[in-house]
């Protein structure tokens, strides 16, 4: 169990539709990310939220906003998707990004598998 | 840029076969590094990480060692069962970048009986 939760499961959307994406963690971590997990390609890091401050934002487009109104909560809100926005997107958190001079680990949730028709 | 470059996949094995998966980095400083792996339908699960050169990371049977000198986290097992089909993430934590993780492309293992 990795305590980091993501709802919904799946998602089918029209290209003007609104809907958002929620991840929860019950770990008590301080770090939340978001990441785009397409068919054959590395993970992409979208988002990175440090005390629910955004510390990174690595170049997303505008249609994807994330909000984190505390450290167990984060979403992400989507608008006006394109096709080629579909994949999984994956939750995860981590104590702290950078702890004594070492990589904090991250704990994943199971992702949202988003289709954009 | 710091990156990671795994082995191609997929990789097809019979049980109890050796397993190898192959992962280089490209880093400045000494970065750490990490082994994920995803079962089907499911996220990303830590299997092991070394935060400095020569330690050895372990768990569940599988091996990763720290090889600063050919910049190199090779993941192994000697004896892979069925339950290990996954797809496996290497991945580097770079010193100067807060905790960004940069993940290779991934490499499926599937062990048939």
């Amino acid at each position: 169990e990795t305590g980091v939760t993501q709802t919904p499961r799946h998602l089918v959307m029209g290209m003007t539709n609104k809907k958002s994406l929620k991840c929860e963690q019950h770990l008590g971590h301080n770090a939340m990310y978001w990441y785009k997990q397409s068919a054959k390609k590395p993970l992409e890091l979208m988002f990175v939220y440090n005390f629910k401050e955004q510390t990174e934002n690595n170049s997303v487009p505008s249609r994807f906003s994330p909000e984190c109104p505390n450290s167990s909560h984060l979403f992400l809100h989507l608008h006006t998707l394109q096709p080629e926005d579909s994949a999984l997107y994956l939750c995860a958190s981590s104590q702290e990004g950078w702890v004594a001079g070492e990589v904090d680990t991250q704990y994943f949730g199971p992702g949202t598998r988003l289709t954009v028709l | 840029g710091d990156s990671v470059t795994q082995m191609e996949g997929p990789v097809t094995l019979s049980e109890e076969a050796f397993l190898t998966i192959n992962c280089t980095y490209t880093a400045t400083g000494y970065p750490s590094l990490f082994w994920y792996v995803q079962y089907p339908g499911e996220g990303l699960q830590l299997l092991l990480k070394a935060t400095k050169a020569d330690d050895k990371g372990s768990n569940k049977g599988f091996e990763a060692t720290y090889r600063k000198e050919t910049t190199s986290f090779h993941l192994e097992k000697g004896s892979v069962q069925v339950s290990d089909s996954a797809v496996y993430f290497c991945a580097l934590g770079a010193e100067n970048q807060g905790g960004k993780l940069i993940f290779g492309q991934g490499t499926e293992l599937s062990v048939k009986p």
